[in-house]
């Protein structure tokens, strides 16, 4: 049972350019959560998403971000027109169906953005 | 108010020193509590979940209150490999929505 894969694992941008960051689930997975997290910083909880439906999107900047996670295929946090500022670790996480208690979430390796 | 808020340390021991974190949590109505260790760089991990009768592993002491919503994590005689980030883990009501704290570093020197 592969884990939670993401890739690229690095990803080098010029700014203006657009970002595509993906996200496999775990099997059996169907909560996706994706989060930044700045040199130095804390993850920032971005968007929470289930298949075909954005749950909670209050931590994704409401310009040039969106995320999706279609029913067939991976979960996908797009960046347009990438300024320097969003050089960042980007992780995507995973979690059984909703109600099952204590439902750990299991991260992926990240992506490492890098505007230049 | 923050839904998760922990001290952001650096918390800076030496081996064998015992230290303890704290995280509060907003959401009275919070499901299930988690403790997860984050090395330099890497992605987050399960450490340890959290239970209200409390729970221990090996060195690392959970324990949860409900009534303050206020989760803690005690670490015995210290290692040098214990240094990382620990970061508090809230899951919604009905499973919605995991809410990671900001992290609170933790550095053991020999």
């Amino acid at each position: 049972n592969a884990g939670v894969m993401q890739n690229p694992r690095h990803l080098v941008r010029r700014r203006g350019q657009e970002a595509r960051l993906r996200c496999s689930p775990m099997k059996g997975h169907s909560h996706v959560y994706w989060y930044r997290q700045l040199p130095e910083e804390g993850l920032k909880f971005m968007v929470y998403l289930q298949k075909e439906n954005i749950i909670d999107e209050s931590g994704m900047p409401k310009e040039r971000f969106s995320a999706e996670f279609p029913k067939e295929g991976p979960s996908i946090l797009r960046i347009q027109q990438v300024v320097r500022g969003d050089s960042a670790a980007y992780f995507c996480a995973s979690s059984r169906s909703a109600g099952a208690l204590n439902t750990e979430a299991f991260f992926g390796q990240g992506t490492r953005l890098t505007v230049v | 108010r923050k839904e998760v808020e922990q001290d952001p340390g650096p918390f800076n021991v030496p081996e064998g020193a015992t230290v303890a974190f704290n995280c509060t949590y907003s959401n009275s109505a919070s499901q299930s509590f988690f403790w997860y260790r984050q090395d330099c760089r890497k992605e987050p991990k399960l450490l340890m979940s959290v239970y209200s009768s409390g729970n221990e592993d090996g060195r690392f002491t959970a324990q949860l209150n409900r009534a303050s919503q206020y989760i803690s994590l005690l670490i015995r005689d210290s290692k040098l490999s214990d240094s990382a980030t620990y970061l508090c883990v809230v899951n919604g009501p009905g499973g919605f929505k995991t809410i990671f704290g900001a992290g609170t570093r933790l550095f053991v020197k020999a």
